[in-house]
């Protein structure tokens, strides 16, 4: 069966390390990869897209790999901050909708 | 700004009783999305509409029903809500398929 899989526990990081974020799919084909963020109580806010054919992608302190052999996308966040910390979610196209894994939730302390 | 408006934000209804929670978007866009998302869950599409053309999810109970009356609203009404329906109810919008989708901020659903 298709399944989508971010680490379910939550990941806590010191301020200025690098997060690491995991999202693992089986049984899909994406073309493409999106990464929202969410904050609790509000609504999902998109960060990057990366296609099939791009190994990588950044924006700012954020970089995306896509490893369509592997079936995983890791995201990075670099220096990271308390304001960072909130629940990342995954999402890959499936045709006319993306199917959104259940998301990552970070906590980054001073 | 252009944006996803969803209204109200918090709704409580009584078991079984018909409620209605709306979205208008300033941006234009051809989908509108309505997704369920429970408490540490993944955001569950129920239904899109690609401008007038309406598509539902296989599961999405017949108890969900959306309209969209123009391109700028769309609604979602549930004929009687259970205590299995409360949850968040986020509504997106994006300009074809497979582009960025923006999300509205939700409406949070608490039923009695």
């Amino acid at each position: 069966s298709q399944k989508i899989e971010q680490n379910s526990e939550a990941l806590n990081i010191q301020e200025g390390k690098t997060a690491t974020l995991t999202c693992n799919y089986t049984n899909y084909s994406p073309a493409y990869l999106q990464w929202y963020r969410q904050d609790p109580g509000r609504g999902p806010v998109f960060l990057l897209l990366i296609r099939e054919n791009e190994k990588e992608k950044r924006k700012e302190r954020l970089k995306v790999t896509f490893d369509t052999t592997l079936k995983q996308s890791l995201f990075h966040i670099t220096a990271s901050q308390p304001a960072d910390s909130a629940t990342y979610l995954c999402a890959l196209d499936n045709t006319d909708k993306l199917i959104f894994g259940t998301g990552t939730r970070l906590q980054v302390f001073p | 700004d252009a944006m996803v408006i969803q209204n109200p934000r918090y709704q409580v209804t009584q078991f079984g009783k018909p409620v209605t929670l709306s979205c208008s978007q300033t941006l234009n866009h051809n989908v509108m999305y309505w997704y369920q998302q429970k408490s540490s869950q993944a955001p569950k599409l129920l239904f899109h509409y690609y401008d007038k053309d309406f598509n539902n999810e296989a599961d999405t109970p017949d108890n969900f029903q959306s309209r969209r009356p123009n391109t700028s609203f769309c609604f979602l009404d549930i004929r009687s809500p259970g205590l299995g329906d409360a949850a968040m109810y986020l509504c997106a919008t994006s300009r074809d398929f497979q582009e960025t989708q923006y999300f509205g901020p939700g409406t949070r659903l608490l039923v009695l």
